[in-house]
């Protein structure tokens, strides 16, 4: 079945180091890939999504290239802020399926001073 | 931006009893979703909604859970009788279309059940 992988659990980095985070995924049909944000005490939300083979979305400072050779969706940014510790989830939902999100287990990101 | 809210925000009951979970979906959006999130464990899909309608659930989805949206109201899961393992934060979240369609959070309802 479909399903998605986040390999650290946890991430701890100094301010101003680059920010990678690993998602890969497997899936059935042809997916679209999400990150989700959750800081503490707060609804996750939307980070970035991809649905298109080798593009990349940007927001926030954070981008994501979803490749379907290797399944994978990495999100990465090129300088962590204090203010982007927070817990980050990948999620995919495949097209032509009713819209449900499977979600990795998270990778919660720590950027100290 | 569009939020979705959630009440209570914690619910402590006994085993057996009836609880029911509410959510205030953003109000033009036409599907709505339950995920349960059980501490340290992932975030798995229970139920999805769409014009008055279950259109999909997991096999978390026991008898025991219902869902409705009354004359367009909250959006509420219901579970009766409720178990131990039913504990876990439950997030709601509303979407205007589907599938690949941006799903907005609500912060979710802290369940123990005792």
């Amino acid at each position: 079945g479909d399903s998605v992988t986040q390999t650290e659990g946890l991430v701890t980095l100094t301010e101003g180091l680059p920010v990678m985070l690993n998602c890969t995924y497997q899936s059935t049909y042809s997916p679209f890939l999400f990150w989700y944000v959750q800081h503490l005490n707060e609804a996750p939300k939307l980070l970035l999504k991809s649905f298109t083979d080798n593009k990349r979305p940007e927001h926030q400072g954070f981008h994501a290239t979803l490749h379907k050779s290797s399944s994978s969706f990495h999100l990465q940014k090129s300088s962590a802020q204090l203010s982007d510790s927070a817990l980050y989830y990948c999620a995919l939902s495949e097209a032509g399926n009713t819209g449900k999100l499977i979600f990795g287990l998270g990778t919660t990101l720590q950027v100290q001073p | 931006g569009p939020k979705v809210l959630q009440i209570p925000s914690h619910q402590i009951i006994d085993m057996g009893q009836m609880v029911t979970l509410n959510c205030d979906p953003v109000s033009n959006h036409l599907y709505f979703y339950w995920y349960k999130q059980i501490l340290g464990q992932q975030m798995e899909f229970l139920v999805n909604f769409y014009n008055g309608k279950v259109m999909e659930k997991s096999k978390l989805f026991k008898d025991q859970f219902s869902v409705e949206r009354p004359d367009g109201s909250y959006f509420t899961l219901k579970i009766q009788p409720t178990a131990l393992e039913d504990s876990a934060v439950y997030f709601c979240a509303s979407s205007l279309s589907s599938p690949g369609y941006e799903q907005y959070f609500g912060p979710g309802t802290r369940l123990t059940v005792l």
